[in-house]
């Protein structure tokens, strides 16, 4: 079945770099762009960027510019996202999600990253 | 502040319709399809509506969407208890700083 498994949790101190990975299984993983989209504590969701993972192009929030990477491996199947100089407010649940075409149809189970000196 | 707006909540008893609102803008909603997630607390979002008023494969026919103009709604008709979960639109927007998705600020939905 399509699915994405993300890594496990992150605790990191303010400053400090982490980098999240999203396997895909089930589908031809060139075929589908892929987001990611991050949920702080309590708060709604926010985009964070796409990336084709045919050719690597990416597209980055304006807010993000600068800080996060998204790359990928077609050897794997597998997308990351690497946010660096991280702070208190980038606590957050990190999710993937697979662009079907008009909308996310398929979200990985989530990435919590607690920043905490 | 989210670029969509949508009520911080809303209620309803079981078996009652419901509606939420999503308003936007005309570099967004205006010129884009609005999509709606649903949140289960704990649990990652899933699609819900996609391209204004289609509903994916498994998602019951008692979940519709619409769009006019720059703002939209999503309806739930015959409500049930499990229907208690966060709702988001979302849509793509034609920034000047280049293309990006706008999300709304979420409606939490309690049945009564």
């Amino acid at each position: 079945q399509v699915q994405l498994v993300q890594s496990g949790a992150e605790v990191k101190k303010p400053g400090a770099s982490v980098k999240v990975s999203c396997k895909a299984s089930g589908y031809t993983f060139t075929s589908y762009y892929m987001h990611w989209v991050r949920q702080a504590p309590g708060q709604g969701l926010e985009w964070m960027g796409i990336i084709n993972p045919s050719g690597g192009s990416t597209s980055y929030a304006q807010k993000f510019q600068g800080r996060v990477t998204m790359t990928r491996d077609t050897s794997t199947s597998t997308v990351y996202m690497e946010l660096s100089s991280l702070r208190s407010e980038d606590t957050a649940v990190y999710y993937c999600a697979r662009d079907g075409g008009s909308a996310c149809n398929i979200w990985g189970q989530g990435t919590m990253v607690t920043v905490s000196s | 502040q989210s670029v969509l707006t949508q009520p911080p909540s809303a209620s309803g008893t079981p078996g009652q319709r419901v509606t939420i609102s999503c308003s936007g803008s005309s570099s967004n909603i205006g010129s884009n399809t609005v999509n709606w997630y649903q949140q289960l607390p704990g649990t990652a979002p899933k699609l819900l509506i996609y391209s204004n008023n289609q509903r994916p494969s498994g998602v019951p026919d008692r979940f519709s969407g619409s769009k006019s103009g720059t703002s939209a709604s999503l309806a739930i008709s015959g409500l049930q208890s499990e229907d208690e979960a966060d709702y988001y639109c979302a849509a793509w927007d034609d920034s000047l700083n280049g293309p990006c998705v706008v999300f709304g600020g979420g409606t939490k939905l309690t049945v009564l």
